[in-house]
């Protein structure tokens, strides 16, 4: 089985500083790795996502990933924030088996300040 | 294009009642989930489907839960008799193919409140 941890529930931080969201997890075989942002009263979208080749993931919005395999880490980075990304961020792993299920992590807010 | 579709998007009804929570998928996607979400709990998974099928129903609560999808085009989660506790944000979700690495696309949610 696959779990998710994100370390921080809460992240605030003022804008055009820079971010990172933690995220480990725990599998006893190979994962895909997913990171999803959910803004108020809708639904996740996706931001980036690992299944294989180069560590270093960019997503939408200036967003990017680096997968840590002995670290078992996909932590998520942005240089400097807006105002906009404000929002609740979720890190997920599925199994690259065929058909696999989503397991998400707990979410982290992210609060970016004037 | 559109995309996963929910209804109703809130409902609010008493304790007891049988709710129905109804999803259609976005067109020529393979897989379907639901999730639902709370403050305590966060994302959990309730169940899926794999062309229709059920694959993984080990997160569903308990029997007063049910899921079907009696066609590629539309499923439904229902509670009954629904309690207090089931109150919370009931998300489907859909996937092209079976590769377990494709995105996941989801809908806006079904808010329920049980009083």
């Amino acid at each position: 089985a696959q779990s998710v941890t994100q370390l921080d529930s809460q992240v605030p931080v003022f804008e055009e500083a820079p971010v990172e969201l933690r995220c480990n997890y725990s599998s006893s075989v190979s994962v895909y790795l997913f990171w999803y942002v959910q803004y108020p009263n809708q639904g996740l979208q996706l931001l980036l996502k690992y299944l294989s080749g180069s560590t270093l993931v960019k997503g939408i919005n200036g967003f990017e990933a680096e997968f840590n395999k002995s670290q078992t880490s996909f932590h998520l980075r942005k240089p400097s924030v807006h105002i906009s990304d404000t929002a609740e961020y979720f890190c997920a792993v599925s199994a690259t088996n065929q058909g696999g299920k989503l397991i998400f992590g707990q979410g982290t807010e992210l609060s970016v300040k004037p | 294009d559109a995309g996963v579709i929910q209804s109703p998007r809130h409902e609010v009804t008493e304790m007891g009642q049988e709710v129905t929570l109804r999803c259609k998928p976005i067109s020529g996607h393979n897989s379907l989930f639901w999730y639902r979400q709370t403050m305590m709990r966060g994302l959990e998974l309730l169940i899926y489907f794999n062309n229709n099928v059920p694959i993984d129903d080990s997160g569903m609560p308990e029997d007063r839960f049910s899921a079907k999808m009696p066609n590629a085009s539309f499923s439904t989660l229902k509670i009954q008799p629904s309690e207090p506790r089931d109150s919370a944000v009931y998300f489907c979700a859909s996937r092209p193919g079976a590769n377990s690495g494709n995105t996941i696309y989801f809908g806006e949610g079904s808010w329920l409140t049980v009083v």
